[in-house]
């Protein structure tokens, strides 16, 4: 069925290394939402990409959205000890008429000092 | 500007109970969507309702069913409780009808444990 997948699933970083999750559809995406959820938090929506190619940049994260509209990554330089959390893409995949908003597996970041 | 209000934060529930969770919108808000997440995994979207209707809806069973009143607030219903039911549930409002294409904003959850 359609899916979204995240690798990877856990990783383990020393503070001030960089960090990247990506993030692969089975099919096409409109548009793709990326969600940090703190350990015993909710999600936070963190940015959302709409255009193919799309880059876009908050402080010390880089989203990009692929040329495909199928893949995404998240990019942390430098990361800190509050960048703990799960972070989730989710996109809109069709089901006949609908289409629901899906998260991907996530992935958990640790960062150790 | 008060966000997403989720109640009550836990239950405890046993098997074929039936639970009502309740959500109020961020001010401003229309649209609201429920998500089941359980540990580890990634909300899994249940249905979304938008002027008082259930507009889109995940893989969920029946058991599941809500409502949506005119003030934009929601429940969740669960019938017949089944221990897989145990999980962290999520309401997210948005603007406008096309909640999908709008960032999701989570209240805090409903963590419901059933034994």
């Amino acid at each position: 069925g359609q899916q979204v997948m995240q690798i990877p699933q856990y990783q383990h970083v020393q503070e001030g290394e960089d960090f990247t999750t990506y993030c692969n559809s089975s099919t096409t995406l409109s548009n793709i939402q990326w969600y940090k959820q703190r350990p015993g938090g909710h999600p936070v929506f963190l940015i959302q990409l709409v255009k193919s190619g799309e880059v876009k940049k908050q402080k010390r994260l880089t989203f990009q959205f692929g040329e495909a509209k199928k893949n995404s990554s998240l990019h942390i330089t430098a990361t800190q000890t509050t960048d703990v959390g799960t972070y989730f893409c989710a996109g809109p995949l069709n089901t006949g008429t609908a289409s629901k908003l899906t998260f991907g597996t996530g992935t958990r970041l640790q960062v150790m000092l | 500007d008060a966000g997403v209000t989720q109640s009550p934060t836990h239950l405890i529930k046993t098997r074929g109970q039936q639970v009502t969770l309740r959500c109020s919108p961020k001010s401003g808000h229309d649209t609201v969507s429920w998500y089941q997440q359980a540990l580890g995994q990634g909300p899994q979207f249940i249905f979304q309702y938008y002027e008082e209707e259930e507009r889109q809806r995940g893989n969920f069973p029946d058991r599941f069913s809500g409502h949506q009143y005119p003030n934009y607030s929601s429940e969740l219903n669960v019938n017949a409780l089944l221990l897989g039911d145990s999980a962290l549930y999520l309401c997210a409002s948005s603007p406008g009808p096309s909640g999908l294409a709008y960032e999701q904003y989570f209240g805090p959850g409903t963590r419901l444990t059933v034994t």
